[in-house]
């Protein structure tokens, strides 16, 4: 196993457009969580799943904001109509319940810059 | 609602001596894990050490030590024998033991060791 994959690792956009950030977690972790981390902050949890079903969300994902789960694999975050002030670090991190592990797996993060 | 405070924004120490950083938080719960996470300039979030709070023992990973104070909320790091490669943000970040286990995090410290 890789360890939490993510794609893009950077995205600068037009304000307006959509974008769409994917993530694969370590194939044996249950839940998926979304954070987004802006410069000289600390992560900031948006949203997270336990396999497929999205348990908990925070105020700051707006209704611009949507991300599934299919299949309770891969994840994907998406941005509608892009503001400046989503320009941040999103990071997603997966772990399991099922070994009562409390290690929760970073992955490197997609950059998106807001132009 | 769950809170982490670190005081601390930026500290430098020279190399091979000890640093002590520093994190309060404030929770509810009885239950509940404290991490120190760091995050170097490649951006990956690496887990340093974990805290389960029922456990007095204070948890150590080699050159990582914390000090945990329940009583008085505090959860600081010590890094022994510091190395140039533990230059990095270094986050504390809280966990709750009931319904979702979201990470909530500090602000961060960064720590430059200096050759």
């Amino acid at each position: 196993d890789t360890g939490v994959s993510q794609d893009p690792r950077h995205k600068i956009t037009k304000r307006g457009q959509n974008v769409t950030f994917r993530c694969d977690p370590i194939s044996e972790h249950n839940r998926l969580y979304w954070y987004r981390q802006t410069l000289g902050q600390g992560p900031e949890f948006l949203t997270y799943f336990q396999n497929e079903a999205q348990l908990e969300k925070s105020r700051l994902l707006s209704d611009r904001f949507s991300a599934e789960r299919p299949k309770g694999s891969f994840s994907t975050l998406e941005i509608q109509r892009t503001e400046q002030g989503d320009s941040a670090m999103y990071l997603c991190a997966s772990s399991s319940r099922l070994t009562g592990d409390y290690g929760y797996t970073f992955g490197s993060g997609t950059r998106l810059t807001v132009v | 609602a769950q809170t982490v405070t670190q005081s601390q924004p930026e500290m430098s120490v020279q190399e091979a001596e000890t640093v002590t950083l520093s994190c309060t938080y404030d929770t509810s719960e009885n239950n509940y894990y404290l991490f120190w996470y760091k995050q170097p300039p490649s951006r990956q979030m690496i887990l340093v050490i974990r805290q389960e709070a029922y456990k007095q023992q204070n948890a150590t990973e080699n050159r990582f030590s914390v000090n945990f104070q329940k009583a008085a909320k505090s959860f600081s790091l010590k890094i022994s024998d510091s190395q140039l490669g533990d230059t990095a943000m270094y986050f504390c970040a809280l966990a709750s033991n009931f319904g979702n286990e979201k990470l909530t995090f500090g602000t961060g410290t960064r720590l430059t060791i200096i050759p």
